[in-house]
C-alpha cells in the first residue's frame, strides 16, 4: 500500500544533542511537509518542500532544518534540542500544494 | 491572521446518536476544507474533504459547507465508541490551517 513512513516512532535525546527524524513516502507526491504538534494543540507547520523548493514558515526557529535529497525522502534536523522541542513531529505529503494532505504516523520526541 | 475556530468540547453523545461537529473560518477566499480524525497519541487521518457548497456524504460521515457563512460541519451518524477521538477542521488558505480540534466521546 502507498504510504507515509516515519522513523523512528519514538526518539529520546538529550538537551542540546542534535537529532534527525526521517520521513519517506511511496505516494510519489510532489509536496512534503513537517509539522510540530504539542499536546492538545493543533499541528503547526514548520516548513514544506515542493519538489526541491524549500519553503520555511516565518516563525520556525533556526534550530530546525530540513533536507529533501530525493522525491521519496525528507529529513528534519533539530540542531540543539531544548526542552520546549519535546513534541510529536508529523510528516505529511500531498500531490500538489493545496491538495489533500496525508500524514505519517509521527515521531514522538522526548528531550531529557 | 487567518483563523479556524472549533468548539473544544468534549462533546459527548450516546452510541447510535448523531454527532455534530462545527467549524468556522475567517478567510473568505479559502477553497478547500478538510476533516481529520486524530486518536490520542496518533497522527491525523483524513476522513473528509469538501470543496463546494452543500453536503458531501461518505458512509456514516457527512460534511456540510456554507461559504457565505464561512461555516463547515461534520455529521457522524450512528456514532460508535470507536469514533471517540479529536476531530480537526482544516482550511486551505495558502497553507493548511487547523482548528484546535473538538474532542468527541461516544458512550456505549
Amino acid at each position: 500500500d502507498a504510504m507515509v513512513i516515519q522513523n523512528p516512532r519514538y526518539q529520546v535525546t538529550q538537551f542540546g544533542k542534535p537529532v534527525t527524524l526521517s520521513c519517506s513516502q511511496t505516494l510519489n507526491h510532489n509536496v512534503m511537509y513537517w509539522y510540530q504538534q504539542k499536546s492538545s494543540q493543533a499541528p503547526k507547520l514548520l516548513f514544506h518542500y515542493y519538489d526541491k523548493d524549500f519553503n520555511n514558515e516565518a516563525d520556525t526557529p533556526d534550530n530546525f532544518q530540513s533536507r529533501r535529497p530525493n522525491t521519496s525522502f525528507c529529513f528534519l534536523d533539530i540542531r540543539s534540542p531544548g526542552l520546549g522541542d519535546a513534541a510529536m513531529y508529523l510528516c505529511a505529503t500531498s500531490a500538489e500544494e493545496d491538495y489533500e494532505q496525508y500524514f505519517g504516523p509521527g515521531t514522538r520526541l522526548t528531550v531529557t | 491572521q487567518k483563523e479556524v475556530e472549533q468548539n473544544s468540547g468534549p462533546l459527548s453523545v450516546p452510541e447510535g446518536a448523531i454527532a455534530s461537529l462545527n467549524c468556522t473560518y475567517s478567510d473568505r477566499v479559502s477553497q478547500s476544507f478538510f476533516w481529520y480524525r486524530q486518536y490520542s497519541g496518533k497522527s491525523p487521518e483524513l476522513i473528509m474533504s469538501i470543496y463546494s457548497n452543500g453536503d458531501k456524504e461518505d458512509g456514516r460521515f457527512t460534511a456540510q459547507l456554507n461559504k457565505a457563512s464561512q461555516y463547515v460541519s461534520l455529521l457522524i451518524r450512528d456514532s460508535q465508541p470507536s469514533d471517540s477521538a479529536t476531530y480537526l477542521c482544516a482550511v486551505q488558505g495558502g497553507k493548511l490551517i487547523f482548528g484546535q480540534g473538538t474532542e468527541l466521546s461516544v458512550k456505549p
